[in-house]
């Protein structure tokens, strides 16, 4: 069982939707890490949540520490907001463990 | 944030062959990290470099098919040895990237070497 499960697999949505997508990790993660790869490849690092939420133009992250759950919002949806998102895990000695990534498609 | 130049960027290899990736960081770090992405999948970390001292791999990887150097705080190399198609794969490196006197940090991640073994 992956210590980071994150969902939807895949999702696509309208310009201007409302897109929320979710992640769930296991005990002995320290900081739960949201980071958006672009289709060439390139890995930007979003978030680093250890508790309360986080908010940066149009991305907002919240971490449910108790329920080991976390989520990433992206308000007024745009079509340069197609990407992977990728939920990652830090455990001990800074090492990161990867959701599978929810590839999001946002049409217009 | 530190800013990573990874090269090469792709390469097709003959199977049985190997190749050396390489990470400069514009600032000196303690660890680097080195990941592979598969085809349609996401990250695994495969080893963790600190300068001075031997890569500390991750269960799966080996130092005889991945060796990694880290001569100094700024530059590693990873070697992919032996190569056979299965290892066609996205490799990157990264670093923790922390803002000075905050918190707050990330990771940045080199652009990635596309890896096609034939």
């Amino acid at each position: 069982k992956n210590e980071v499960e994150q969902s939807p697999q895949n999702l696509t949505a309208q310009e201007g939707e409302f897109i929320t997508i979710n992640c769930s990790y296991s005990v002995g993660i320290s900081a739960l890490h949201w980071l958006q790869q672009h289709p060439g490849g390139g890995i930007v690092s979003l978030f680093m949540l250890s508790s309360g939420k986080k908010k940066h133009g149009r991305l907002i992250a919240t971490i449910n520490i108790q329920e080991k759950h976390s989520s990433l919002h992206i308000t007024a949806s745009h079509p340069r907001d197609s990407a992977v998102y990728i939920c990652a895990g830090e455990t001990s000695g800074s090492r990161l463990t990867f959701g599978e990534g929810t590839q999001l498609t946002v049409n217009p | 944030s530190a800013v990573i130049s990874q090269k090469p960027s792709r390469d097709i290899c003959q199977r049985g062959t190997s190749l050396t990736i390489q990470c400069q960081v514009d600032s000196q770090v303690t660890m680097m990290f080195w990941y592979r992405q598969q085809p349609g999948q996401s990250l695994t970390l495969i080893a963790t470099a600190n300068q001075g001292s031997e890569a500390t791999y991750e269960s799966g990887f080996v130092i005889d098919k991945f060796p990694i150097s880290r001569p100094n705080l700024t530059f590693s190399t990873l070697t992919v040895s032996n190569m056979s198609p299965e290892d066609s794969s996205i490799y990157l490196c990264s670093v923790e990237s922390r803002d000075r006197g905050r918190t707050n940090y990330g990771y940045t991640f080199g652009s990635g070497t596309r890896l096609t073994v034939v």
